[in-house]
């Protein structure tokens, strides 16, 4: 079984600076993948950012990288330079070997302030 | 735009009706997968399928049922409803590859609420 856990209900950050995110998980799985979505209040569910289990370097798109630590099992999202649209809702999400489903965290609540 | 289609956006109904939330994947992809995500416990997978057979199911109530069909679409059956089950429900899709579940690309998710 995975799990996911975000610890962070919510968060506030200055525009134009960095923020992170956290993300730790557990599982027993040899190969899994790592994921995070942005979801804004519309609703909309947004892929963000992936990192595989056997990626040797972190996951970057654009303003988001993906700060992997495989010993601490966590997976933490850095926006650098916040925008007011990124406020929104997000999700650490994984997906076991079988890839059956995508087990998502509770989510952090991220505001940007101008 | 996912490319993934859900019918109907919103919905509001009574308790003790059945409600059918419809689901085209995008273009392609073979795998759907159903989410309910309420206000208190995030979002709840509910169920997979892949090409017409159902691959994983995850804390789904009996009075919930799914299928895909031969076009690939997907139907979420809700019967009996109560309020709890008010909520909003997502379908994703995806090249699903047998060990990666690869990005699920999401619907815009089908607002229940139930009076």
């Amino acid at each position: 079984a995975q799990k996911i856990t975000q610890t962070q209900p919510g968060m506030f950050v200055q525009e134009k600076e960095a923020v992170t995110l956290d993300c730790t998980y557990d599982t027993s799985d040899p190969s899994y993948g790592l994921f995070w979505y942005k979801q804004p209040s519309s609703g909309e569910m947004i892929f963000l950012i992936y990192q595989g289990s056997y990626d040797q370097q972190n996951a970057t798109e654009g303003r988001y990288s993906l700060n992997f630590q495989k010993a601490r099992k966590s997976a933490n999202l850095v926006i650098s330079a916040s925008q007011l649209g990124d406020s929104a809702m997000y999700f650490c999400a994984m997906s076991g070997s079988s890839g059956d489903k995508l087990t998502f965290g509770t989510g952090t609540r991220l505001a940007v302030r101008p | 735009d996912s490319g993934v289609t859900q019918t109907p956006k919103h919905l509001i109904t009574a308790t003790g009706q059945r409600v059918t939330l419809r689901c085209s994947p995008r273009s392609g992809d073979l795998s759907v997968y159903w989410y309910q995500q309420s206000l208190d416990q995030g979002l709840q997978f509910l169920i997979h399928y892949y090409n017409g057979e159902e691959r994983a199911k995850g804390n789904i109530l009996e009075r919930f049922s799914a299928q895909q069909f031969p076009d690939l679409h997907s139907e979420l059956n809700l019967s009996s409803l109560e309020l709890g089950d008010s909520a909003l429900y997502f379908c994703a899709s995806s090249v699903w590859t047998g060990t990666n579940t690869g990005e699920l690309f999401f619907g815009e998710g089908s607002r229940l609420t139930v009076l």
